[in-house]
């Protein structure tokens, strides 16, 4: 079953519009970790952010934002006054304990193109 | 630069042949995950290590997969006798060992097999 769900596959907006990237989850432990990576074309994966489900309160960190509800199980990413550097795929990741130690479980992503 | 490091960075084979990835993780990291990536999709889990102790392998996805740490410090991916289905970008991350660490990724060694 997937663990992470990122409905949105692709995402197409002009250069300084605002534009949010959802994430849900799936889990039934009480501790988790959720995380935001960003991967360029060049490939490699970018680490962006990481919160545990003990802490709801949202993050603000330049352009970048990131809103935290445990009620529906969503944590979703918004970058203010996008540009065009922001084009990339957008990974939302859950990590639990397991006997795969914290290994993330990645949602399908989300290719984000901004246009000039 | 002190990130995580992989090579190579490029591998194209044949299919039979074998081929075997390399990757550095950060000097003080003590766990190393190896992940597979196929085109369109998130990286799959496939095994990590703690120190030079393989903690987790019932995810390598077949056994022609394996990995190794023998000194607790740089890591290796060998698959054996390669198959097409095998092509996809294999990532290595590290991380220090505490609750929910952020793993850090290396730029990935991508594989085609032909």
């Amino acid at each position: 079953a997937q663990k992470v769900t990122q409905a949105q596959t692709e995402i197409s907006v002009v250069e300084k519009e605002d534009v949010t990237l959802d994430c849900v989850y799936e889990t039934r432990d009480t501790t988790y970790y959720l995380f935001w990576y960003k991967q360029p074309p060049s490939g490699e994966l970018v680490f962006l952010i990481r919160r545990n489900s003990f802490d709801e309160q949202n993050e603000i960190s330049g352009r970048y934002s990131w809103n935290f509800q445990k009620s529906t199980s969503s944590f979703n990413f918004t970058i203010t006054a996008s540009q065009v550097v922001d084009s990339a795929v957008y990974f939302c990741a859950l990590s639990e304990l397991t006997n795969s130690g914290y290994a993330l479980n990645f949602g399908k992503g989300t290719s984000l193109l901004v246009t000039p | 630069d002190t990130g995580v490091s992989q090579d190579p960075r490029h591998k194209i084979t044949k299919r039979g042949q074998n081929v075997t990835f390399r990757c550095d993780p950060i000097s003080e990291h003590n766990r190393l995950y190896w992940y597979r990536q196929t085109l369109g999709q998130g990286p799959e889990f496939l095994t990590y290590f703690q120190n030079e102790a393989q903690l987790e392998k019932s995810r390598l996805l077949s056994d022609r997969f394996s990995a190794e740490r023998p000194k607790g410090s740089f890591s290796t991916l060998e698959i054996q006798r390669t198959e097409q289905g095998d092509s996809a970008m294999y990532l290595c991350a590290s991380s220090l060992e505490v609750k929910g660490e952020t793993q850090y990724f290396g730029p990935g060694t991508r594989l085609l097999v032909l």
